[in-house]
């Protein structure tokens, strides 16, 4: 099993710019999360899924979209990029929030 | 706010001290979980406590949790330099599903 895969592992975007960054995996979890993390603020939750076609907010989720389509896949789009959203992206997958979550690489998004 | 607060912020010890970290929470939980991170790297499942279990003990890893204090303790034992990482607590609160909040982590440094 390859688990957790992020795409890309690192993206340099300019003010204004769009773009997807992907998580997929491996495992048949149902449930899906993405998280950005910034020095000295944890992990904070920007959205999460309970099943493909079922998708929630979760602490900062403003500037970012996300769809399940699948259950392996849960892309997080970026509509417009900010200077803010510099941060490294993981993504984490597992059956339940209740169980232990398996994490991807991160991807390392700088915004100019 | 973050629902998991980790204590101390950074912790330096020598190889074969024992190293105490402990993670404050706010409301009612239903599971309480221990991450470690190594630098660049994505978040590794450490140990799951229950809301009715008081404490696990998984090789030299010990964790209690106490429901009153709303608090957690990781104990890592005979510490080696690989040890060094970040530690997370992260809470998944009884009345938010799918919401697993994580604190802000302890950095801790083995010296060999």
């Amino acid at each position: 099993n390859a688990g957790v895969t992020q795409t890309p592992k690192f993206q340099v975007l300019k003010t204004g710019q769009s773009m997807t960054l992907q998580c997929a995996q491996d495992m048949n979890h149902e449930y899906m999360s993405w998280y950005r993390q910034d020095p000295g603020m944890g992990l904070r939750l920007i959205h999460y899924s309970v099943g493909a076609g079922i998708t929630d907010q979760g602490e900062v989720p403003n500037g970012y979209n996300v769809s399940r389509s699948t259950t392996e896949d849960f892309p997080l789009r970026l509509l417009s990029a900010a200077p803010s959203q510099t941060s490294v992206y993981f993504c984490a997958s597992s059956y339940t929030p209740a169980y232990e979550q398996y994490f991807g690489p991160g991807t390392r998004l700088t915004v100019t | 706010s973050q629902q998991g607060e980790e204590d101390p912020q950074a912790l330096s010890i020598q190889e074969g001290e024992n190293a105490t970290m402990n993670c404050s929470y706010k409301t009612s939980i239903n599971n309480l979980q221990w991450y470690r991170q190594n630098s660049g790297r994505g978040l590794v499942h450490l140990i799951l406590i229950r809301s009715n279990e008081r404490e696990k003990h998984s090789g030299r890893l010990r964790v209690t949790l106490d429901t009153s204090k709303k608090s957690s303790s990781l104990l890592i034992t005979a510490s080696r330099a690989a040890d060094t990482a970040s530690y997370f607590c992260a809470t998944d609160r009884g009345t938010s599903y799918g919401k697993l909040t994580f604190g802000q982590g302890t950095i801790l440094t083995v010296h060999p």
